[in-house]
């Protein structure tokens, strides 16, 4: 079973507009951390948000915010107030307990901002 | 304070030469982790370091790739006898500690060409 999914191979949203991408993970950990990263066209992996299994709220980091939803097993990122300079690949991953601590990544959402 | 850095940015080799790919972690970290991207594809994790030892290397390929992280000095991810299979974007990140809630921050990648 995939440890990380999103549904999304591709989204177009216009300028302005927020846009939720989707991330549903499967672990029987009681303890992990879920990541998003941006991948711009320049290739470069930039770190957005971190939510903890342990956390009771949503994690926010200014524009981007983690819908957290433990008992659907979902992490969705939001993107508020979308921009041009958003446009790029979005992955979801997710990092569990000692002794399996790489990050596992999800195939990734291609987000284009349309103006 | 220097993110992670990785050298060099492209990297061509011709089939049967050697690669060898380095990655600085940030000050203080000493947790490194490499993964492989395929175009278009998600990121695959490939091992995990820590100062002079290696923790999880269930991804690496069983010939030709070898990483070590030594006490002084960058981490080294070292591909003999390249094939053009090999072409991909290698990234590098470090973590300041083992955990599912210590953050994961990624070098910019060293894209290998193999002709």
């Amino acid at each position: 079973a995939q440890k990380i999914t999103q549904t999304q191979p591709g989204m177009f949203v216009q300028e302005k507009e927020a846009v939720t991408l989707d991330c549903t993970y499967d672990t029987s950990d009681q303890s992990y951390g879920l990541f998003w990263y941006k991948q711009p066209s320049s290739g470069e992996m930039i770190f957005l948000i971190y939510q903890g299994s342990y956390d009771e709220q949503n994690a926010t980091e200014g524009r981007y915010s983690l819908n957290f939803q433990k008992a659907r097993k979902s992490a969705n990122l939001v993107i508020s107030a979308s921009q041009l300079g958003d446009s790029a690949m979005y992955f979801c991953a997710m990092r569990e307990a000692f002794g399996n601590e790489k990050l596992t990544f999800g195939t990734g959402t291609r987000l284009t901002i349309i103006p | 304070n220097a993110g992670v850095m990785q050298n060099p940015r492209h990297l061509v080799r011709r089939r049967g030469q050697e690669a060898r790919l380095r990655c600085s972690p940030m000050k203080g970290h000493s947790h490194v982790y490499w993964y492989r991207q395929l175009p278009e594809e998600g990121l695959k994790f490939m091992v995990y370091l820590q100062k002079e030892n290696i923790i999880d290397e269930s991804g690496m390929p069983k010939e030709r790739f070898s990483a070590e992280f030594p006490k002084e000095g960058p981490s080294i991810l070292r591909i003999q006898q390249v094939v053009r299979g090999d072409s991909a974007a290698y990234f590098c990140a470090s973590s300041a500690d083992r955990g599912a809630n210590e953050k994961l921050f990624f070098g910019s990648g060293t894209q290998l060409s193999v002709l």
